[in-house]
């Protein structure tokens, strides 16, 4: 089981270009969901996705953030026309009942 | 809503000292209650967890006490050791409508050899 998978792992972006961040959640899991860590602060919640269903989507940016979890393959976590505001980890984690299991995160920086 | 208050870091100890590490929490209903841990460059594992009311957690000789009186959540360790740096995140969990987790904002902890 290789558990929750993210990649990148570092990601760099311009001001302006997009960041597509990607995770694959530990097999049997069905829900997903993200986590910005902006630095020395907590994990904020951003999404919570089911296959095909985005289930509370309550802490996403309004404009230029968007998540998919599509019937195959990965969830995906894009932001468009990044700005610095935006460097950040970004954590996916997938649950089994209550207990999440996250993956090692994808790191944001923008020039 | 729901939420998380944890206690401010850093936390320094010397190794074999004992630690606390204050969390109370806001929620309706009967959340369940989670300890994090996330070490450097690392995502969150999770270190000890309580669903119900007089629930002690514990793991890796951590615990913690699921109190509804208080609304806390305190963690606790009779003797940490250096390996035990990292840092801490209290959460919570509602028991409807998924399984989404609040977070507190965490406690950093270095433990001196």
């Amino acid at each position: 089981n290789a558990g929750v998978m993210q990649n990148p792992r570092h990601l760099v972006r311009r001001r302006g270009q997009e960041a597509r961040l990607r995770c694959s959640p530990m097999k049997g899991h069905s829900h997903v969901y993200w986590y910005r860590q902006l630095p020395e602060e907590g994990l904020k919640f951003m999404v919570y996705l089911q296959k095909e269903n985005i289930i509370d989507e309550s802490g996403m940016p309004k404009e230029r953030f968007s998540a998919e979890f599509p019937k195959e393959g990965p969830s995906i976590l894009r932001i468009q026309q990044v700005v610095r505001g935006d460097s950040a980890a970004y954590f996916c984690a997938s649950s089994s009942k209550n207990v999440l299991t996250f993956g090692a995160g994808s790191r944001l920086t923008v020039l | 809503g729901n939420s998380v208050t944890q206690m401010e870091g850093p936390v320094t100890l010397s190794e074999e000292a004992f630690l606390t590490i204050n969390c109370t929490y806001t929620a309706t209903g009967y959340p369940s209650l989670f300890w994090y841990v996330q070490y450097p460059g690392e995502g969150l594992q999770l270190l000890l967890k309580a669903t119900k009311a007089d629930d002690k957690g514990s793991n890796k000789g951590f615990e913690a006490t699921y109190r509804k009186e208080t609304t806390s959540f305190h963690l606790e360790k009779g003797s940490v050791q250096v390996s035990d740096s990292a840092v801490y995140f209290c959460a919570l969990s509602g028991n409807t409508g998924g399984f989404k987790t609040i977070f507190g904002a965490g406690t950093r902890l270095f433990v001196k050899a």
